[in-house]
């Protein structure tokens, strides 16, 4: 079954660094979603990207977040100084045309811990 | 804005039904979603029901939905070992924003 990659799986970063997490959606997907989950919190949305540009972004997609598709396959979000309350599981996820209800296809996650 | 809750723990013997609720408060959600997350996997989704259903079943799992009081309720018959995780609610409206908003989870702890 055709399945979403993220990369790294965890990534520790010493906080103000700069940090790419990446992604590498269902091939024929057109959809593509960053969300996060602090720990212990709810899984939250970040931005949503179609057709080369955002479609949508929350409060939390601030000028720190940046997401881009520079190749076609991958999809990567990148976070230009990160703060210790950027640490939380950060989850790609895409979705078809013509995908039924709607529905997303999630990725297993990249674990960003800010020191 | 849109929330979703649920509790957070639910605890059951092997062979028993589990019930895992959830509510909303959008009351334009066109579709509502149930997704497991084992430990260090993604989301997966179970199911979803489309907002003019009031029921689904898809072999062990039942899901109700009642729009007036804005509750959903995933039962799983016959809870096996292999069920505990983390279970999420999520919404989505067709109007605003078209993106998910999802619960806090529930983590589902079935007892040998």
């Amino acid at each position: 079954e055709p399945e979403v990659t993220q990369t790294p799986s965890h990534q520790v970063t010493q906080m103000g660094q700069e940090v790419i997490l990446r992604c590498v959606p269902i091939s024929n997907h057109l959809y593509f979603y960053w969300y996060r989950q602090i720990l212990g919190q709810k899984v939250e949305f970040l931005v949503s990207f179609y057709n080369n540009e955002i479609s949508e972004k929350s409060e939390i997609f601030d000028d720190q977040f940046s997401v881009e598709r520079p190749d076609g396959s991958n999809f990567t979000l990148k976070i230009r100084s990160t703060k210790l309350e950027d640490s939380a599981m950060y989850f790609c996820a895409s979705r078809g045309r013509h995908s039924g209800a709607n529905v997303l296809t999630f990725g297993a996650g990249s674990r960003l811990t800010v020191l | 804005g849109e929330d979703v809750e649920q509790s957070l723990f639910l605890s059951v013997r092997e062979g028993d039904s589990s019930v895992i609720n959830c509510t909303y408060t959008d009351s334009s959600s066109t579709y509502l979603y149930w997704y497991k997350q084992e430990p260090g996997a993604g989301l997966q989704l179970l199911t979803y029901i489309f907002s003019n259903m009031d029921m689904k079943q898809d072999q062990r799992l039942t899901v109700l939905l009642n729009k007036k009081d804005k509750h959903l309720s995933l039962r799983i018959a016959d809870t096996q070992t292999g069920d505990s995780a983390i279970y999420f609610c999520a919404e989505r409206t067709d109007t605003g924003r078209r993106a998910l908003t999802f619960g806090s989870g529930t983590r589902l702890q079935v007892q040998p």
